[in-house]
């Protein structure tokens, strides 16, 4: 079975603070993992993929295998990064059109 | 591209009473999954379609049905609808060809309400 938990349903920073949104998953094989983004009032969009390894809006995410983590992280927040935050999984294989999402973490971002 | 389009986008309905509720995929995307995401439960998968066949199922009751047809655009109807159907149902679409990562690209999503 494929389970993604994020701890943190609510985290507040000021602005200008470094911020990580925690993403553990547990999966018996090679998993594909995203975070997806919601602001106000907007549909749900992708923001990261862990095979591309890109930064997007100064987001970065690494995966560990390890410690079945998957956490996004920001340097410097700012106040356009309040949004809802969900982490994803896809098993791969012949269940890749399934997505398991995590709980979301609603994040603050203070002026 | 238009984006992943969803009609309509608010129903209200009888508890009893079945619905249908479509999605239009991005141009070219074959693969489309269906979401329900409430307050309680968050997001949850439903079913996914690729090439008019569903090919993975979540943990629904058979109330819960869909269909792709040749064109991609996806239908998921609800039977004998329950107050606890009450959610906002999303579609996605992908491209998953060959290179494609599997990432999913989500509609505004049809606010359903069951009284």
């Amino acid at each position: 079975a494929q389970r993604v938990t994020q701890p943190e349903k609510l985290l507040s920073v000021f602005k200008g603070a470094p911020v990580e949104l925690k993403c553990n998953y547990s999966y018996s094989g090679s998993p594909e993992l995203f975070w997806y983004v919601q602001y106000s009032r907007q549909r749900l969009q992708l923001l990261l993929r862990h095979i591309s390894r890109e930064s997007i809006k100064g987001f970065t995410a690494d995966l560990n295998k390890g410690e079945t983590s998957f956490h996004l992280k920001k340097p410097f927040a700012q106040e356009e990064d309040s949004a809802m935050y969900y982490c994803a999984l896809s098993g791969g294989g012949t269940s890749y059109g399934k997505l398991t999402f995590g709980q979301g973490t609603i994040l603050t971002v203070h002026p | 591209k238009a984006g992943v389009t969803q009609t309509p986008r608010y129903l209200i309905k009888t508890r009893g009473q079945q619905v249908t509720l479509s999605c239009s995929p991005i141009s070219g995307h074959r693969s489309v999954s269906w979401y329900q995401q409430t307050p309680g439960q968050g997001l949850q998968f439903l079913f996914e379609y690729f090439s008019e066949t569903q090919r993975n199922k979540g943990n629904f009751p058979g109330r819960f049905s869909g269909r792709q047809f040749s064109n991609s655009r996806s239908e998921m109807n609800v039977s004998t609808l329950e107050l606890g159907d009450s959610a906002l149902y999303l579609c996605a679409s992908s491209p998953l060809g060959v290179g494609s990562s599997y990432e999913q690209y989500f509609g505004p999503g049809t606010r359903l309400t069951v009284t």
